[in-house]
């Protein structure tokens, strides 16, 4: 069973507000993802961490920002939130080299934007 | 482009029996394919990873199959239970970079009956 957390998990917000999805792991990987995932679909990349103080963006576009301050700690950020934000939120973690490196998933957060 | 095919979309089965999933992709260079399991909302958990020598993979009742010549994996569950209702992931990595770049099927929704 992996231990990495998510919080809140379902979350429902109306239009402007700033919102700040929290992940953590106890595992001690460096390597750090957010995923969005809207039913039926397919995982998106977001933003992934090598470690910390490394941030970047991932394969899909996204209005929301990442930190690592800490290696445990990998919150995202919606500074304006908007009914286009409705989604899946899921976090994950990896370590080891990416040929054997299989990723850890927290249990998601649902974000509603009304 | 979704380099990541999955079939079928939903299956529903009988408690008992057993099935397969089917998963082509056409992601290059190959470097590794896993299978993960969803439950309702739920992360992806991993069941299986299979490199480019590996052409079967077995977890309990999953067995993963991988032929990297004709770019096509399955997955096979024996006398499936209750418990095996859930989405089924195929995930391909490549050897493009450093980060091993991750694409995502769709998944197959398997709905287990009594």
């Amino acid at each position: 069973e992996a231990d990495i957390y998510q919080t809140p998990r379902y979350l429902v917000i109306g239009t402007g507000k700033k919102i700040t999805l929290e992940c953590s792991q106890t595992m001690g990987h460096d390597k750090m993802y957010w995923y969005q995932q809207d039913p039926g679909m397919e995982l998106h990349l977001i933003h992934y961490s090598y470690g910390v103080n490394s941030t970047e963006k991932g394969d899909l576009s996204s209005e929301s920002t990442v930190s690592r301050i800490r290696t445990e700690h990998f919150p995202l950020t919606l500074e304006s939130a908007r009914p286009s934000h409705t989604s899946q939120y899921l976090c994950a973690s990896s370590e080891g080299s990416h040929t054997r490196e299989t990723q850890y998933f927290g249990p998601g957060t649902r974000l509603l934007v009304l | 482009k979704n380099q990541v095919e999955q079939s079928p979309q939903s299956l529903i089965i009988l408690e008992g029996k057993n099935c397969t999933l089917q998963c082509n992709y056409t992601v290059s260079p190959f470097s590794n394919l896993r299978w993960y399991k969803q439950d309702t909302g739920r992360g992806p958990v991993s069941l299986t990873i299979m490199t480019f020598s590996e052409n079967t993979k077995s977890n309990g009742r999953y067995t993963a199959t991988l032929d990297a010549d004709t770019k096509q994996s399955s997955l096979h569950i024996t006398a499936s239970q209750l418990s095996d209702s859930a989405s089924y992931i195929c995930v391909v990595s490549d050897r493009g970079s450093t980060l091993g770049r991750l694409y995502f099927g769709r998944g197959t929704q398997l709905t287990v009956w009594p």
